[in-house]
This record gives C-alpha cells, sequence and structure tokens, in this order.
C-alpha cells in the first residue's frame, strides 16, 4: 500500500532558527513529490521534485529530493513567525491516479 | 481569475441529514479530488476522478457520494451513512499527474 510518512509532527522553534521537516515515501510508480504549506484553509504549493539531488529554492525555503533512499526534506532558514504552519508532503501514483498525503508538519515559530 | 471554489465555508447539519458539498474549478482541469482532513490526520482521499462521468473510490468512501457530470464541477454529498461526518473537507483539482494539485478555501462540516 502507497504511504507518505512525515516527520516529527509537530515542531516549536524560536524566530530566526532553522528547521528541517522530513518526508519518506513508499509510492508505486512515483513521479513527483509535492510540497504544500497550510496556514488556516486552503494548502499552497511549494515544490514540485522530480530528478533526485537538484535543490529547489524559494527565498528562504528548500528542498531536495533523494530518489534512492525514497526522501525529501523541507529546510527553512531564519525561520518567521509567519512560517507557522502545517506543511503536507505528498505523492502522486501515476497509476491509479491518487494523490496521497502524509500526516503533516505542525510548525510554530515563536517570537 | 481562475480557481477552485468550495461553497459553503461553513456548514451545520442535523444527525440524519445528508448534505451536498459544492466544488467548482474554472481552470479546465481534468481531475478533481475530494479530501477529509481531521486533527493529526493529513488529508485523507475520498474520491477523486480523471474525467467526466468517472469517478474512483479513494481510501475512506463510505457514506459519501459523488458525480461528474461536468468537467468544472464536482459535489460530494455527506450522507447519514457517515459516522462521523465533522471534519474540514478539502476539494482538488489538477490537469494532470506531472502538476501540482490547487485546492480550494475548504468547508468546514459540523454535525449538531
Amino acid at each position: 500500500e502507497d504511504k507518505v510518512v512525515q516527520s516529527p509532527l509537530s515542531l516549536v522553534v524560536h524566530e530566526g532558527d532553522t528547521v528541517t521537516l522530513n518526508c519518506s515515501y513508499e509510492v508505486t510508480n512515483f513521479r513527483s513529490l509535492l510540497w504544500y504549506k497550510q496556514e488556516k484553509k486552503a494548502p499552497t504549493f511549494l515544490f514540485m521534485l522530480t530528478s533526485s539531488g537538484i535543490e529547489k529554492k524559494s527565498g528562504r525555503l528548500s528542498s531536495i529530493l533523494d530518489k534512492k533512499e525514497l526522501f525529501s526534506i523541507l529546510n527553512i532558514t531564519a525561520t518567521q513567525t509567519g512560517d507557522s504552519a502545517i506543511y503536507l508532503c505528498a505523492a502522486p501514483n501515476l497509476i491509479n491516479d491518487k494523490i496521497i498525503f502524509g500526516k503533516g508538519t505542525r510548525l510554530h515559530i515563536l517570537p | 481569475d481562475g480557481g477552485i471554489t468550495q461553497s459553503p465555508k461553513y456548514l451545520f447539519r442535523k444527525e440524519g441529514q445528508n448534505v451536498t458539498l459544492s466544488c467548482e474549478q474554472n481552470l479546465n482541469h481534468d481531475a478533481m479530488y475530494w479530501y477529509r482532513q481531521d486533527p493529526g490526520q493529513g488529508l485523507r482521499l475520498i474520491y477523486y476522478s480523471q474525467i467526466v462521468n468517472d469517478f474512483q473510490k479513494g481510501d475512506i468512501a463510505e457514506g459519501y457520494s459523488v458525480s461528474r457530470e461536468k468537467k468544472e464541477s464536482f459535489p460530494l454529498t455527506v450522507t447519514s451513512a457517515q459516522k462521523n461526518p465533522t471534519a474540514f473537507y478539502l476539494c482538488a483539482s489538477n490537469s494532470n499527474m506531472n502538476t501540482e494539485a490547487f485546492f480550494g478555501q475548504g468547508t468546514r462540516l459540523t454535525v449538531v
């Protein structure tokens, strides 16, 4: 059965700290891994990763995929209170067309 | 503006009643999805549809039904058979499996 596992489930840090969020996956017919940020309602798209070892960056956020170890990380440097959110990792199965989500990491940044 | 719209934002239902949640998109996306989100559970797939007039059960389809009569619309009915319907429901769409999914703002359903 396909699964996506995120860790930690919850994280509390102080503003300015750097955090690393983890996502492991076991998805047949894997093609890409997706990261989303969910603040109040709709998850908003952050990154799509398809190639192993190539870092994607957007400001203070970056992410990388390891297709050999079936793993991805999301890094946030110099965290701000606005980074407080649930971060979701997902992977589509290309055969049955399901998009499988992890349980998310709830990140809380203390001022 | 292109996007995906869910309505209503908040919904209250008495036990034993069916209720339908609306999801409309004007992105010309073929695929649409319904997820349920409970605290600590992440997003769990209820139903999904890759094409008009066709849909598949997700991982927690019991007590729910859907239809896909038009490409733009994918309504979800929460039936009285759903034992624990109080949750946050999210609708998503994408053009194909090589692109990211876009989400609506969600509907929070409370059974009273």
